[in-house]
């Protein structure tokens, strides 16, 4: 089985620049989650569906990240515009519920803002 | 206080040793409590999850939590270099998943 697919794998641009990261969860799998993690600041929690719905945006940093799931199996995360400071892994991760919530990690996008 | 808080490390065991690997948390409706391992460069990848007091066995690792102390932890048996890795210790509060900032090991052949 396919597991979390994410493209692209890296991605390098100028501060400034509109940042798009894509994300297919598992098959199935009603909820998707979107980290970032830095050394600084660990794995931190985005923001997080359930049924292509946002759930939980608390941890969205500011105004110029936004994300969207228009269907099941593809969700976004946009940046615009980015700065160097958006320098981090971003990861998505899925799970079939949220009761025991065994989350599964794609490869995640390292982004490099110049 | 963190919500979810680990010994950074690195924790350094010699090959064939038990590397022992300690989780605290904070909220106590948490239910349901994970290790994940993380080697250099790549993404989390899930290796136990427990829900019960008590120990779970699998394999070389067994997973132990006590909630009336708000403890996890993750037993390494016979450790060997390819467990090498940063292990990440997740705690399910309220359908989310609050991750500690993780327990550097080294395994030393």
């Amino acid at each position: 089985d396919a597991g979390v697919i994410q493209s692209p794998r890296h991605e390098v641009t100028e501060m400034g620049q509109e940042v798009t990261l894509r994300c297919k969860p598992i098959s199935g799998h009603d909820y998707l989650f979107w980290y970032r993690q830095t050394m600084m600041r660990g794995l931190e929690l985005l923001i997080y569906f359930n049924n292509n719905v946002p759930i939980d945006d608390s941890g969205m940093p500011e105004d110029r990240f936004s994300a969207k799931m228009p269907n099941a199996s593809f969700s976004t995360l946009k940046i615009q515009p980015s700065e160097p400071r958006d320098s981090a892994v971003y990861f998505c991760a899925s799970s079939w519920t949220s009761v025991n919530n065994e989350q599964f990690f794609g490869p995640g996008t390292r982004l490099t803002v110049l | 206080q963190k919500e979810v808080e680990q010994n950074s490390g690195p924790l350094s065991v010699p090959e064939g040793a038990i590397a022992s690997l300690n989780c605290t948390y904070s909220d106590r409706v948490s239910q349901s409590f994970f290790w994940y391992r993380q080697y250099s460069g790549k993404s989390p990848e899930l290796i136990m999850s427990i829900y019960s007091n008590g120990d779970k066995e699998d394999g070389r690792f067994t997973a132990q939590l006590n909630k009336a102390s708000q403890y996890v932890s993750l037993l390494i048996r016979d450790s060997q270099p390819s467990d090498s890795a940063t292990y990440l210790c997740a705690v399910n509060g309220r359908g989310k998943l609050i991750f500690g900032q993780g327990t550097e090991l080294s395994v030393k052949p």
